[in-house]
């Protein structure tokens, strides 16, 4: 079983859908990062996470520590959001653990 | 601020050589973490430099190495390639140690044959 597994491997959406994807969770953490990947590999971070939520324009991440889960919210969805969306957890220092990814695509 | 660059971005090496990339931290930044994508394999954490010490090392053969040099830039080395080490290699750089946000380059592809 791997230690970071997330949920749904594969996403699509009309435009303005709202938008989730999960992430579980095995190993104690430090913290756990929601990351963006486009298309030609540059890698984005969207948040990192301890405890709590936090949101950045139309991006919720939420993360509750006794379940070891998270996830991640998109608002009123854009074609521009297509991307696959990696959850990482922090083991000691930065060694980052990663899930497989979600692949979003949004259609107009 | 620059962000985190990577030289070269492509590179093609024959199976047998070795090579070795280079990673330039955000200024500032003083923990530089490597990482290995493949299509099989995913993301996988290779290692993480803190203050030109590994502070951690990912479950690699000892054909994959790295260095960080007293200002922050970090060096990985692949010697004997083989072809399935073909891979984007991206680094992240942090401004510390231990739960810090990290900033990741746009990444190597190297492509063995």
């Amino acid at each position: 079983k791997n230690e970071v597994e997330q949920s749904p491997q594969n996403l699509t959406a009309q435009e303005g859908e709202f938008i989730t994807i999960n992430c579980s969770y095995s190993v104690g953490i430090s913290a756990l990062h929601w990351l963006q990947q486009h298309p030609g590999g540059g890698i984005v971070s969207l948040f990192m996470l301890s405890s709590g939520k936090k949101k950045h324009g139309r991006l919720i991440a939420t993360i509750n520590i006794q379940e070891k889960h998270s996830s991640l919210h998109i608002t009123a969805s854009h074609p521009r959001d297509s991307a696959v969306y990696i959850c990482a957890v922090g083991i000691n220092t930065d060694k980052l653990i990663f899930g497989t990814g979600t692949r979003l695509q949004v259609f107009p | 601020k620059a962000g985190v660059t990577q030289t070269p971005r492509y590179l093609i090496k024959t199976r047998g050589q070795q090579v070795t990339l280079s990673c330039s931290p955000i200024s500032g930044h003083r923990s530089v973490s490597w990482y290995q994508q493949t299509p099989g394999q995913g993301l996988q954490f290779l290692f993480e430099y803190f203050s030109e010490t590994q502070r951690n090392k990912g479950n690699f053969p000892g054909r994959f190495s790295g260095r960080q040099f007293s200002n922050s830039r970090s060096e990985m080395n692949v010697s004997t390639l083989e072809l399935g080490d073909s891979a984007l290699y991206l680094c992240a750089s942090g401004l510390m140690t231990g739960g810090y946000e990290q900033y990741f380059g746009p990444g190597t592809r190297l492509t063995v044959t």
